[in-house]
């Protein structure tokens, strides 16, 4: 069965500090697909990025950056030098060949950031 | 390009009471998912459509919820009789072929309210 664990209930950090987010999943499948989706506080999820199962390349977009180590099976999102404006609830999400079109979602972290 | 549109955004009704959620999905999208989001459950996928016919209903929670898609541009998700446990956010997504790989657009959510 497909599962994802995202053990930090909620974070708090100062502006500019960088701050990880952690991600770990199980999955029988040798395919699937990783997502990490953003809830602010207005309660849209919105769409941060997609990775597949045959892609460990790390990626960089702006001040995100996201780790993905298949040997770990971990999927961790970083942000550097965080804003307040990246309050939010983070969701990572996991789907397999087994899960078809379905999604599953971890439970979510409550990132707060300081001014 | 519009998203997925979703109504009402609030619905506050009694416990017994029919109540009717909609959704738009975006124009090209072939898949259309309902999600509930509550702090005990967190998201949970409740079923989804593939040109307008329901793949997977599992997560559908007893007969009181039903769904349906009568064409590519409409969902309702119906509950009857509804029950104060009901209470929830309810979101639509949507995505294109492929889902498993796709990113899925979520609407705003409806936040139900059964009292």
């Amino acid at each position: 069965a497909q599962k994802v664990t995202q053990a930090q209930t909620e974070i708090s950090v100062v502006e500019k500090e960088d701050v990880t987010l952690d991600c770990v999943y199980e999955t029988r499948d040798t395919t699937y697909y990783l997502f990490w989706y953003k809830q602010p506080p207005s309660g849209e999820l919105v769409f941060l990025i997609r990775r597949n199962s045959f892609d460990e390349q790390n990626e960089i977009s702006g001040r995100y950056s996201w780790n993905f180590q298949k040997s770990t099976s971990s999927f961790n999102f970083t942000i550097t030098a965080s804003q307040v404006v990246d309050s939010a609830v983070y969701f990572c999400a996991l789907s397999d060949l087994a899960s078809g079109s379905r999604l599953t979602f971890g439970e979510g972290t409550q990132l707060t950031v300081n001014p | 390009d519009a998203g997925v549109i979703q109504s009402p955004r609030h619905e506050v009704t009694e416990m017994g009471q029919e109540v009717t959620l909609r959704c738009k999905p975006i124009s090209g999208h072939d898949y259309l998912f309902w999600y509930r989001q509550t702090m005990m459950r967190g998201l949970e996928l409740l079923i989804y459509f593939n040109n307008n016919v329901p793949i997977d209903d599992s997560g559908m929670p007893e007969d009181r919820f039903s769904a349906k898609m009568p064409n590519a541009s409409f969902s309702t998700l119906k509950i009857q009789p509804s029950e104060p446990r009901d209470s929830a956010v309810y979101f639509c997504a949507s995505s294109l072929s492929g889902a498993s790989y796709n990113e899925q657009f979520f609407g705003p959510g409806t936040r139900l309210t059964v009292l």
